[in-house]
């Protein structure tokens, strides 16, 4: 089985631009979590999403971020004019389970690093 | 809100000592515990949870981590450590309702010296 695919692996962008990053979850799963890691501040949850639901965005900066999973294709976390500070990498984990169930363990992809010059 | 705290930044051992890293939770309910690791520009790994039932709980590569309701702790624990084991260690935790998302802990550096 393939697992939580991302990409890209690396994007550099400058200031200004627009940084699109890519996740497909593994097979089977249908709910999406994006984390931003930032040097010696941890993972920072973003956003959960499920097929065409944004379930939890209470992570996400309430300017330029936005995240979707549609019915077909990956989940995108899109950023938009991007600064310094977006510099990170973002990781994206998928899980089959739905709100409300028992847990089991989120599984993670390779992440997306991110660099603004 | 749940959070977790892995209060140490590093933690050096030698080669063939016990490891332990540390991490406390804070949560409404019973928790569910996780540790994860990760190597240098990789993603993050699972490596074992505590849900319910014994405290004691077993994982990947050796390791096993201890839930202790009355401390709020959850360290993790290996009898031996291996130079392959230095890597950052994150500990999270979720709370029995609402939605799946885990709260992390910054993670703890692990340098096992040969």
């Amino acid at each position: 089985n393939a697992g939580v695919m991302q990409n890209p692996r690396h994007l550099v962008r400058r200031r200004g631009q627009e940084a699109r990053l890519r996740c497909s979850p593994m097979k089977g799963h249908s709910h999406v979590y994006w984390y931003r890691q930032l040097p010696e501040e941890g993972l920072k949850f973003m956003v959960y999403l499920q097929k065409e639901n944004i379930i939890d965005e209470s992570g996400m900066p309430k300017e330029r971020f936005s995240a979707e999973f549609p019915k077909e294709g990956p989940s995108i976390l899109r950023i938009q004019q991007v600064v310094r500070g977006d510099s990170a990498a973002y990781f994206c984990a998928s899980s089959p389970l739905g709100q409300g169930t028992n847990t089991g363990e989120l599984f993670f992809g390779e992440g997306s690093r991110l660099t603004v010059l | 809100a749940q959070s977790v705290a892995q209060p140490e930044d590093q933690v050096n051992v030698a080669e063939g000592n016990p490891l332990t890293v540390k991490c406390t939770y804070s949560v409404s309910g019973n928790p569910y515990l996780f540790w994860y690791v990760q190597y240098p520009n990789r993603g993050l790994q699972f490596l074992l949870k505590y849900i319910t039932g014994d405290n004691l709980v077993k994982g990947s590569y050796g390791f096993e981590a201890e839930f202790n309701k009355s401390q709020t702790s959850f360290h993790l624990k290996k009898p031996s450590a291996l130079v392959s084991d230095s890597a950052l260690y994150f500990c999270a935790v979720r709370g029995p309702y609402g939605n799946n998302r885990l709260a992390f802990g910054k993670g703890n550096q692990v340098v096992v010296i040969p």
